[in-house]
């Protein structure tokens, strides 16, 4: 079985500009949440969606946003960019975190913003 | 606020060792306590679980030990080995597979 899948692995932007994030969760994966990481703060909740609705947000700026299609696949949207927006963004999906389901990770997008 | 609290920030034990790593957290309302190791390049992996009507869990040679009165959490590496060098992240959250609170991280070295 395939795992959680992230696209692009590497993405360079400048400020000012967005960028979107893809995430493909294990196949029968519903619910797919992302999280940021860095040095400075580690690893921060963003969001979570299933069944193509939001259902948690983390404390983030409204430039970052997401959403969820039919197939469960994901993306992400930053808008504006800024320097401290460079991180590392986690996508994790799990069956239904209603029940005792772990969440796999994949191994994430590294944004750098110039 | 949530909040999980790890410590220590980097540990360096000889092969065969037993490295410790411990957390705290204030929420009450968490009930559900995973560890993740994650190596560099890649995402974080889980080793294991606890919940909180549970004081001792152990996996292999990985063990966590809860103490709710405390809310502490601790992760045990028995006869730890140079390919668990690695970062470990303890984590909380009020469901399982729900949003998870992260602890700021070990970076633990194994030295043959």
């Amino acid at each position: 079985k395939a795992g959680v899948t992230q696209t692009p692995r590497y993405l360079i932007k400048t400020r000012g500009q967005q960028v979107t994030l893809s995430c493909s969760p294990i196949s029968g994966h519903r619910s797919v949440s992302w999280y940021q990481q860095t040095p400075g703060q580690g690893l921060q909740f963003l969001f979570e969606y299933f069944s193509e609705t939001q259902r948690n947000k983390g404390n983030f700026p409204g430039r970052f946003s997401g959403r969820q299609f039919s197939n469960s696949r994901s993306e992400m949207n930053v808008s504006t960019l800024e320097l401290g927006d460079s991180a590392l963004y986690l996508c994790a999906s799990s069956l239904n975190p209603t029940a005792d389901g772990e969440q796999f990770f994949g191994p994430g997008t590294r944004l750098t913003v110039l | 606020q949530q909040q999980v609290k790890q410590s220590p920030q980097s540990l360096i034990v000889q092969k065969g060792g037993i490295p410790i790593i411990n957390c705290a957290y204030e929420n009450t309302a968490f009930d559900y306590f995973p560890w993740y190791q994650q190596f560099p390049g890649k995402g974080p992996a889980l080793l294991i679980a606890i919940r909180p009507d549970v004081s001792e869990k152990k996996e292999g040679r990985f063990t966590i030990s809860f103490n709710k009165s405390a809310k502490q959490f601790s992760l045990h590496i028995m006869d730890s080995q140079p390919g668990d060098s690695a970062t470990y992240f303890c984590a909380a959250s009020k469901k399982p597979g729900n949003m998870l609170t992260f602890g700021g991280g070990t970076r633990l070295m194994v030295k043959p």
